[in-house]
């Protein structure tokens, strides 16, 4: 069975940087699109970017500027960095597993959901 | 970026009730859509790929159809476990969006 349990800092400043990581427990780290999604409070979700087990990311236009993932493949963890933040950045943020086929994808395991705040 | 439309934005009905909720995209997506349910407090769940496809796991009461831009999800006789709120997603080009919800109450 495939979990994915993340962690991180949920209460950050105006200004400062969210770096959340999250770990795959069981099934393979190889060939899936690991990936960041956010949902603000009361709104739906916003994706945010995704990263493969060799590095390759896509981010959102719209974050692009502040965002960067990386993956650690040996401890099957992937990571997410959002710099700048201010109170817009409020939300809860997930890790999931993309998995991609001829004419599909879709996201079949998600983390447990981190909720950041960011106030002063 | 693509847009996706759902409508209602919400709905009340009786268990029992056959329920559709419809996504539009702002542009033709193929068939690429999933719809994810999403209950307080928890992670989405994956109920629909491919805009048609159920996935392992998910009650065949749950259906999905449509391709280009319009998108229906039907639940065809409704159980108090399925009030929640759901959501579109399109996957067919970067950034990936998804709707903004119908969150669906019961009568």
């Amino acid at each position: 069975q495939v979990q994915l349990q993340q962690w991180g800092a949920g209460l950050l400043k105006p200004s400062e940087t969210l770096s959340l990581t999250c770990t795959v427990f069981g099934g393979s780290f190889s060939g899936y699109y690991w990936s960041w999604v956010r949902q603000p409070p009361g709104k739906g979700p916003e994706w945010i970017g995704e990263i493969n087990h060799g590095g390759y990311t896509n981010y959102n236009p719209s974050l692009e500027s502040r965002v960067t993932t990386s993956v650690d493949t040996s401890k099957k963890q992937f990571t997410l960095k959002l710099t700048s933040l201010t109170a817009a950045d409020t939300a809860v943020y997930y890790c999931a597993r993309g998995q991609a086929g001829p004419t599909n994808f879709y996201y079949d395991y998600w983390g447990q959901g981190t909720l950041v705040t960011v106030s002063s | 970026a693509i847009q996706m439309t759902q409508s209602p934005s919400s709905l009340s009905a009786s268990i029992g009730d056959r329920v559709t909720i419809t996504c539009r995209a702002s542009q033709g997506i193929r068939s690429e859509l999933g719809w994810y349910q999403q209950k307080p407090g928890k992670a989405p769940k994956l109920l629909i790929y491919a805009a048609s496809s159920l996935q392992s796991g998910v009650p065949s009461r749950f259906s999905g159809s449509g391709s280009g831009t319009d998108f229906t999800l039907t639940i065809s006789s409704l159980q108090p476990e399925d009030f929640a709120t759901y959501y579109c997603l399109q996957d067919y080009n970067y950034p990936y969006t998804f709707g903004q919800g119908t969150k669906l109450e019961i009568k």
